[in-house]
């Protein structure tokens, strides 16, 4: 059973385009993290969303989470093809974090 | 970037035989992690330690076991690998539950 759920899986869309990616639970988390991942690396943590309704942004990047803490999404305005990788959200629970099973992202030229 | 290394970063090894990945860190941060990924699992946490000595399994902890002696390290061994323990397996650290820092990655193929 996956406690958190990212959709969409798979996304390729064309440079200039925008996107957006759902983290979805039904349980709560005392907060939630962001991270990209490339081909042959470890995940880098983009950011950490800890308050209900808090939107983060990160240049291009905008981050927010549910009032809830239950979901999360990560908007892309005008993607570029250095955006392309693995995103993947994490929620904490206690003494560990619960990965989604990540969104592969795919910005070609 | 995090000082976080593992050892070795890539192993094959035959099935039956026991297998240790090292984790080392740098940062003085008290949580490290275990976790593998494999193509439609996303990331999988097998296990953690919140202290030296200190551990406890994730969800996929059958099969491997853990040690930290030391703070800045951070063992998983695989008993008898088995070929379904094909995988790469990440070490994290964190100061707090949240935010961590991967290593590399380690890629094992287990024939």
């Amino acid at each position: 059973t996956q406690l958190l759920e990212q959709s969409p899986q798979f996304l390729s869309i064309q440079e200039g385009e925008n996107l957006t990616v759902y983290c979805n639970s039904s349980s709560v988390f005392s907060s939630l993290q962001w991270y990209r991942q490339e081909p042959g690396e470890g995940p880098v943590l983009l950011v950490t969303v800890v308050t209900g309704g808090e939107v983060k942004k990160l240049k291009r990047l905008t981050f927010q989470f549910g009032d809830a803490r239950k979901d999360s999404s990560l908007h892309i305005t005008a993607a570029q093809p250095g955006d392309t990788g693995l995103y993947l959200c994490a929620g904490a629970r206690p003494g560990k974090l619960i990965f989604g099973q990540g969104t592969t992202l795919q910005v070609k030229p | 970037d995090a000082g976080i290394t593992q050892s070795p970063r890539h192993k094959v090894t035959e099935t039956g035989t026991p297998v240790t990945l090292r984790c080392h860190q740098t940062e003085n941060h008290r949580y490290m992690y275990w976790y593998r990924q494999d193509p439609g699992h996303g990331l999988r946490l097998i296990h953690y330690s919140y202290g030296v000595k200190d551990t406890d399994k994730g969800e996929v902890s059958d099969g491997y076991s853990v040690s930290r002696s030391k703070t800045e390290d951070f063992l998983l061994t695989l008993e008898s690998a088995t070929s379904s323990q094909t995988s790469v397996y990440f070490c994290a650290i964190s100061e707090s539950v949240g935010a961590s820092y991967f290593g590399p990655g380690t890629r094992l193929t287990v024939t």
